[in-house]
């Protein structure tokens, strides 16, 4: 079984850019999650889908940040215009249905660096 | 606010025991987990604790007192590969996950 990808594997764009990140969640995982983690701090929670619905989507820090999931199958996350705050390690991580929360399958994520 | 205290460095040698401990303060508790992430890896499910009480999954062990919000990852008979950072996880409900920083673990020969 394919585990969660992740494209592109890292990106170093400018301030004022525009970056799709996108996820391929384990084919039937209706979960699909987006976190970040800046150096050193927590892995921060920023949405959840389930099958193309927004469930939660509180940890968003702005409206430069928008979330898709169109068919409910693989997610794109875009930032415009990025800013150097936006630096990270993006995560994406799938489950399916009926377990428990916790118990998430990530992605080896996108490594974001805004210059 | 929300938020999970955890060691920020733990060294241990092969074949010690180590213990990474976790509080946590959320609005809402369905229960802890731990992760394990290698340096550029994916972060990989290690265990799930619902109860109070332990959990064992061969070498590792993880615990709960829920009453205390406190959790810890026991690690046994450690080996050079289990290098890497721990997370704890709560989650909170609604699908809202809470994590930790992380707890980078150096293990020496």
């Amino acid at each position: 079984e394919a585990g969660v990808t992740q494209f592109p594997s890292h990106s170093v764009i400018e301030k004022g850019q525009t970056v799709t990140l996108r996820c391929d969640p384990i084919s039937g995982h209706d979960n699909l999650y987006w976190y970040r983690r800046v150096m050193g701090k927590e892995i921060k929670f920023l949405l959840h889908f389930v099958k193309e619905s927004k469930q939660d989507e509180s940890g968003m820090p702005n409206n430069r940040f928008l979330a898709e999931r169109t068919g409910g199958t693989y997610s794109t996350l875009k930032v415009q215009p990025a800013e150097l705050e936006d630096s990270g390690v993006y995560f994406c991580a799938s489950s399916p249905i009926g377990t428990a929360q916790e118990t998430q399958y990530f992605g080896p994520g996108t490594r974001l660096l805004v210059l | 606010g929300q938020s999970l205290e955890q060691p920020s460095e733990v060294t241990a040698v092969e074949g010690a025991i180590v213990q990474i401990n976790c509080t946590y303060q959320t609005s809402g508790f369905y229960g802890l987990s731990w992760y394990q992430q290698h340096d550029g890896g994916a972060p990989t499910f290690l265990s799930y604790n619902a109860l109070d009480g332990l959990e064992e999954t061969g070498r590792f062990s993880s615990f709960l007192s829920r009453s205390d919000s406190y959790g810890y990852l026991l690690l046994q008979e450690l080996q050079m590969k289990d290098s890497a950072s721990y997370f704890c996880a709560v989650g909170t409900g609604g699908f809202k996950t809470i994590f930790g920083a992380g707890t980078r673990l150096f293990v020496k020969a």
